[in-house]
């Protein structure tokens, strides 16, 4: 059973446009809330993350928002960039437990 | 900052063999680590909980005779595959729990591979 789903595997955005990527969850028990950037063959990179406490959080160009009701979160990266072009996993977590839940990822292809 | 190293990045062993990866925390004191597994274009799958002082939590399906792990200090824990088969063959990432970020952080992951 896949509680955190992303399911678009891969974003193709133009460059300076905004990259929108979405994740779903279906446990109600999930309270806080990830998104990490990977290249290939390396660790997964924090990027933002969101208590469920609050709907939206922002740091530069990346924006976290989260709809509880819907259970569904977003990023939002504006403007993109060509560097942007990753994979990019959705993570989330029972804040009692500190045990991490992943998506399947989104590879987004930044196109210049 | 919040840097998570692990030695090797990459190792090819033989079948049979037991093959140990470590993870640091370089910058912070980590009681709890994690250990993941990912299969190529699959997402990351949570192997155990490695914490300092105690024994690690293993998730249903991991047997914890095959992926040994010790967590002896606050910067260090150490995953051993042992009597390692083909079928082994991933990459594996480790990572450090910042209490006072409330975050994972993530090391590069290292590649076995089992011949």
């Amino acid at each position: 059973d896949q509680q955190v789903k992303q399911n678009s595997p891969s974003l193709s955005v133009q460059e300076g446009r905004i990259s929108i990527l979405n994740c779903d969850y279906t446990n109600s028990m999930f309270d806080y809330f990830l998104w990490y950037k990977k290249y290939p063959a390396e660790g997964p990179t924090f990027l933002i993350s969101i208590s469920s406490i609050k709907d939206k959080n922002e740091d530069g160009r990346f924006t976290v928002f989260l709809n509880k009701s819907a259970k569904h979160l977003s990023l939002h990266i504006v403007p993109s960039q060509p560097g942007d072009s990753a994979v990019y996993f959705c993570a989330a977590s029972d804040s009692g437990t500190y045990k991490y839940i992943f998506g399947t990822g989104t590879r987004l292809k930044v196109l210049a | 900052g919040a840097v998570v190293s692990q030695h090797p990045s990459w190792v090819i062993c033989k079948s049979g063999t037991s093959v140990k990866i470590e993870c640091r925390s370089l910058d912070f004191q980590a009681t709890t680590m994690f250990w993941y597994r990912q299969f190529p274009k699959q997402s990351l799958m949570l192997m155990a909980t490695s914490n300092e002082g105690s024994k690690a939590t293993y998730e249903q399906g991991v047997e914890k005779d095959k992926f040994l792990i010790n967590h002896a200090s606050l910067t260090l824990s150490t995953l051993t595959v042992t009597s390692a088969h083909p079928e082994d063959s991933s990459f594996y990432i480790c990572s450090a729990l910042h209490h006072n970020k409330d975050t994972q952080y993530f090391g590069p992951g290292t590649r076995l591979t089992v011949l």
